[in-house]
Parts: structure tokens; C-alpha cells; sequence
């Protein structure tokens, strides 16, 4: 079965960038019908839809409107992993971070998840 | 986009039916059929329940049912079970490749 294993680190600092990985077992992240998504949850906004990277002969991204300017989301196929990269953070941006896996390019259900990674941002 | 209205908390005895409703707008619930929800109980990820307004994915018990009416969604749970209770969030497409999480609704069986 699919298992996702998130690493990175707990603390950032204000200003810095964030930076997550996910790595993939049990399918292979250039499968041409599975989507790569990231998403948060913190008290304060709840679960939030970050953005997803998908192989379709090339690879895509597509990101949430709140964060698009400050998010990268990439693929590395000899490590089969997925990362995302978050610039400028603020104390806003505290929150777990979990990657998911999804089956349906339109319907955007994520039926597996990582384990969730903890990110603080503070100096 | 506003994250989609669901209830704070809804609660039931073991063997009731509950319901937890999902409210968007024309631009997500309402104009496409591509809602999801998950279950999360303390401590622990996310778990599909229903998907596409009212697909079950296998080994969801089929006491889980979604369904859709106008801009509101809804999930129910009959033949409620202690381990039942968890958080519950539904989410929704919400164009331009985006999609939108509820609120999340905290189930307490009694």
C-alpha cells in the first residue's frame, strides 16, 4: 500500500524558508494518474488546500491563491519524493504540514496521507 | 476562497443517525460534484470517507453517506458508533484547480 514519510525541520525562522519533504512508497510520483498535494491545518484556519505536482508527460503544479506567490512544489524522481518549499514565512504560517496523495484530477480527493510535520515559525 | 461553513459540533447516542452539513457557495459546492470528507480523530491524519458527493472508498463502513442539495453537501452517520467520534471536514473543488476545505465539525457520541 502507498505510505508517505514526511522529514524537515520543526522550527523556522520568520523571513527564512520552509522546507518539507515527502517521501513515497508503494507508487512511483511520476505515475501518470496519481497528484502530489500538500496541505495544513492550524487552530486558526483550520485544513488548507496548499497546492499539488502531477506527472502528465511533463510535470505540473498548481497552488492555492493565499500562497501562490510564495511556494514551490517539486518532484524528484531518483528519490521518488515530493518537496515544498514555503519563502518569506511568518508566524502565520505555523502549522502542521501533511502531503497526500490523490487519485482524480478533478475531484481532488487525498486517499492517502503523510503523518504530518509540525512547523513553528519564530525567532 | 472562504472555507466552507460546517458545524462547530454535532453529537448522537450509539445506534442514532447524525448529520453534519456542509455549506459553500455556486462557485464550489454548488457548481461541482466533487465533494469530498474526511475523518480525523485526535492526533491522527486525515482518513477519506466519501468522496465525489457520495462514494464510499472500499472499507468504509456503508453506515457513511454523503449527498449534495443546492450549495450544501452532507454527510450522515447512522448505526453511530463510539468510534465514531472524531473530527469531520468536508472539501470541495473550487476552480481554477483549488480546492476548499469546511471548518470542521467535532462529533461527540454520547
Amino acid at each position: 500500500q502507498v505510505q508517505l514519510r514526511q522529514s524537515g525541520p520543526g522550527l523556522v525562522r520568520p523571513s527564512q524558508t520552509l522546507s518539507l519533504t515527502c517521501a513515497i512508497s508503494g507508487d512511483s510520483v511520476s505515475n501518470s494518474t496519481s497528484l502530489w498535494i500538500w496541505i495544513r491545518q492550524s487552530p486558526s484556519r483550520g485544513l488548507e488546500w496548499l497546492g499539488r505536482t502531477y506527472y502528465r508527460a511533463k510535470w505540473y503544479s498548481d497552488y492555492a491563491v493565499s500562497v501562490k506567490s510564495r511556494m514551490t512544489i517539486n518532484a524528484d524522481t531518483s528519490k521518488n519524493q515530493v518537496s515544498l518549499q514555503l519563502n518569506s514565512v511568518t508566524p502565520e504560517d505555523t502549522a502542521l504540514y501533511y502531503c497526500g496523495r490523490g487519485s482524480d484530477f478533478w475531484s481532488g480527493y487525498i486517499d492517502n496521507w503523510g503523518q504530518g510535520t509540525l512547523v513553528t515559525v519564530s525567532s | 476562497q472562504s472555507a466552507l461553513t460546517q458545524p462547530r459540533s454535532v453529537s448522537g447516542s450509539p445506534g442514532q443517525s447524525v448529520t453534519i452539513s456542509c455549506t459553500g457557495t455556486d462557485s464550489d459546492v454548488g457548481n461541482y460534484n466533487y465533494v469530498s470528507w474526511y475523518q480525523q480523530p485526535p492526533g491522527k491524519a486525515p482518513k477519506l470517507m466519501i468522496y465525489d458527493v457520495s462514494q464510499r472508498p472500499s472499507g468504509v463502513p456503508d453506515r457513511f453517506s454523503g449527498s449534495k442539495s443546492d450549495n450544501t453537501a452532507s454527510l450522515t452517520i447512522s448505526g453511530l458508533q463510539a468510534e465514531d467520534e472524531a473530527d469531520y471536514y468536508c472539501c470541495s473543488y473550487a476552480g481554477s484547480y483549488t480546492w476548499v476545505f469546511g471548518g470542521g465539525t467535532r462529533l461527540t457520541v454520547l
